[in-house]
């Protein structure tokens, strides 16, 4: 299973650049989130989904925007990139906590994304 | 909004001993999940240990336990025998039922040989 495939794994923008992460998972989880991670500050959730179709906002959410248009993919926009964006950038996805069958109620993250904002 | 609060930013431990990594955390709500994550160099998140609030007893991991004291919301990590591959740094996290997932700010911890 390729579980949480975040694309792509690095990229360096220029400021007022945009851009669009692309997170996919085959585990068919009905959440899905993403979050920042900076030094000193641990993971920090910028915008999640509760199913297909559906995106609230986390603790950061100001300069992003999400879709989920289909159940395994999450995409993280950046309209105009800022250098305070400059992060690392982690997808996950988890199912819901009632699943019973799987008691998997924590969430599985991609391998990262290292974006730059010059 | 539940927040999650580690007060260690770093810490040591030699190699076979016991370390303990503490986590608090602000909650209103009954019935939630509370995990452990490490993450190494590799920046690869891994489940350590996963505790479901409902559950008086301390879930444990092989060398992993934790101290879950509900009234206190308090979830702390216990590593017994330390090895250097426990070398990382460790999230603790929050979730409730129908909402997000959050993070502490992490402890990185150094295992010495």
């Amino acid at each position: 299973n390729a579980g949480v495939t975040q694309t792509p794994k690095f990229r360096v923008l220029k400021t007022g650049q945009s851009m669009t992460l692309l997170c996919a998972q085959d585990m068919n989880h009905e959440y899905m989130y993403w979050y920042r991670q900076d030094p000193g500050m641990g993971l920090r959730l910028i915008h999640y989904s509760v199913g297909e179709g559906t995106t609230a906002k986390g603790e950061v959410p100001d300069g992003y925007n999400v879709s989920r248009l289909k159940k395994q993919n999450f995409l993280l926009g950046l309209e105009s990139a800022a250098p305070s964006q400059t992060s690392v950038y982690f997808c996950a996805s988890s199912s819901l906590p009632t699943d019973w069958v799987l008691m998997n109620t924590e969430a599985f993250f991609g391998q990262g994304t290292r974006l730059t904002v010059v | 909004a539940q927040t999650v609060t580690q007060s260690q930013p770093e810490m040591s431990v030699q190699e076979a001993e016991t370390v303990t990594l503490s986590c608090t955390y602000d909650t209103s709500e009954s019935d939630y999940y509370l995990f452990w994550y490490k993450q190494p160099p590799s920046r690869q998140m891994i489940l350590v240990i996963r505790q479901e609030a409902y559950k008086q007893q301390n879930a444990t991991e092989n060398r992993f336990s934790v101290n879950f004291q509900k009234a206190a919301k308090s979830f702390s990590l216990k590593i017994s025998d330390s090895q250097l591959g426990d070398a990382a740094m460790y999230f603790c996290a929050y979730r409730h039922n129908n909402n997000d997932m959050r993070f502490g700010a992490g402890t990185r911890l150094t295992v010495k040989p």
